[in-house]
């Protein structure tokens, strides 16, 4: 069974609209991440958070905003689409935030933006 | 701020000989640094990690540390078709941050 689960695993959305990135994690870490992918760039960290609470930010721009609802689900939302948004977010967990723990990554969703 | 570049950008080897990849990274005083592989469409498997200057080994793979050469490689015994992926290496710096290379694209021949 999956450990990390992210949905959906494809999405299209249109310049301007907003989408929500669902990421849960069944490993009972009390970690987790979103990174970014996109066409011909490294893959790019953008949030930590640990116990649901925000430990770094990398990403520019405040149209990213994760969310966590719970300690094992960490969302992430994006307003006002645009075309380089299109990329692949991968979330991922770890036992702990600071300690070296290893991350381990989901399936990623793959978003496309029109 | 940590940069890590791979090398080579795509390697092809055929069935049961050794494969080879390459890191470097600008900050040496990270002390944390790990090799993943990406098959298509999926997410990143875990295959070594390794945190001492020295070799760390998991199965098939090989992890080679040297932080003075600002270097580590990744070493891939008898590969298989199986294995054909993109490779990524990647170093944790300060919190809990990963920075990845760009990545090496193994093809494996059978």
């Amino acid at each position: 069974d999956p450990k990390i689960i992210q949905k959906p695993k494809y999405l299209v959305a249109v310049t301007g609209s907003e989408k929500i990135l669902i990421c849960e994690q069944y490993l009972g870490h009390n970690a987790m991440y979103w990174y970014r992918q996109s066409a011909k760039k490294p893959l790019e960290f953008m949030f930590s958070y640990s116990y649901q609470k925000l430990m770094d930010n990398q990403t520019a721009s405040s149209r990213f905003q994760p969310q966590s609802s719970k300690k094992n689900h960490l969302d992430l939302q994006i307003t006002a689409l645009k075309p380089d948004d299109s990329a692949t977010y991968f979330c991922a967990s770890s036992q702990d935030w600071g300690s070296g723990a290893e991350q381990f990554f989901g399936p990623g969703t793959r978003l496309t933006v029109l | 701020q940590q940069k890590v570049q791979q090398s080579p950008e795509s390697l092809t080897v055929s069935e049961g000989a050794m494969a080879s990849l390459n890191c470097t990274f600008s900050d040496g005083t990270s002390n944390n640094f790990r090799w993943y592989r990406q098959h298509s469409a999926k997410g990143l498997e875990v295959l070594v990690s390794i945190f001492s200057d020295g070799e760390k080994e998991e199965g098939r793979f090989t992890a080679h540390l040297n932080r003075a050469n600002l270097h580590v490689s990744l070493h891939i015994r008898e590969p298989q078709p199986s294995d054909s992926a993109v490779y990524l290496c990647a170093v944790r710096n300060a919190g809990a941050k990963l920075t990845f290379g760009g990545g090496t694209r193994l093809t494996v021949r059978p």
